[in-house]
């Protein structure tokens, strides 16, 4: 079983309309889950960090952790055009390698 | 606001060559890291450094890849004898404390011929 399952789409939705994204895992020592954007052929760009279960929001975005279940959701309110890119969850337990998804590819249509 | 820069940006090399991959990361940040991300995969954990020595390594960085900062500012991996299979982008991250975020360069991609 992989560690960390993320759907790597791609998903389009409509500009405005409001996006999901989740990513499960396998590893009861995760504590530290964060999502990631990147765009074609950039390094990965932080949007979200969040330790241990619980609700983040920032902005459009909100973080949601359920430790129980070992789910992790992304959501993103608004979506605009400029939204389009990858999406990685990525998530580390006591150490210093962050393990990531493959990715959630988003196309926000105008 | 404060990044952290890889150059090149590309590379090409024939196997068996040797590349070295440079990074400048944030300033006052003291833990370093090297990524990879084979093209239509995952982002993968190479190595993490800090004080001068490696903390942490994955299986993928054997005896083939070295890390080293030269100086105050530069952070490098070294890939003795390339394969094809090290073609991927190389992402370098920093971080100002352990377990905190860890940002991530533009990447160097390598391409091994």
């Amino acid at each position: 079983q992989k560690e960390v399952e993320q759907d790597p789409g791609p998903l389009s939705v409509p500009e405005g309309a409001i996006v999901s994204l989740n990513c499960t895992y396998s590893n009861s020592a995760f504590q530290y889950f964060m999502w990631y954007r990147q765009y074609s052929r950039k390094g990965p760009e932080l949007l979200m960090y969040t330790y241990s279960s619980g609700n983040k929001e920032d902005g459009r975005f909100t973080a949601q952790v359920d430790k129980s279940s070992k789910y992790i959701s992304l959501f993103i309110r608004d979506s605009q055009p400029s939204d389009s890119a990858t999406y990685l969850c990525a998530m580390s337990a006591m150490t210093d390698a962050l393990n990531f998804g493959k990715g959630t590819s988003l196309l926000v249509t105008p | 606001e404060p990044e952290v820069t890889q150059t090149p940006s590309h590379q090409v090399t024939q196997m068996g060559q040797e590349v070295i991959l440079r990074c400048v990361p944030i300033s006052n940040h003291l833990y370093f890291y090297w990524y990879r991300q084979i093209l239509g995969q995952k982002v993968e954990f190479l190595v993490s450094f800090y004080n001068n020595e490696i903390s942490e390594k994955s299986e993928i960085f054997d005896d083939q890849f070295s890390v080293e900062r030269p100086d105050g500012s530069n952070f490098t991996l070294k890939i003795r004898s390339t394969k094809l299979e090290d073609s991927a982008m190389y992402f370098c991250a920093s971080s100002a404390q352990v377990q905190e975020t860890q940002y991530f360069g533009p990447g160097t991609r390598l391409l091994v011929l």
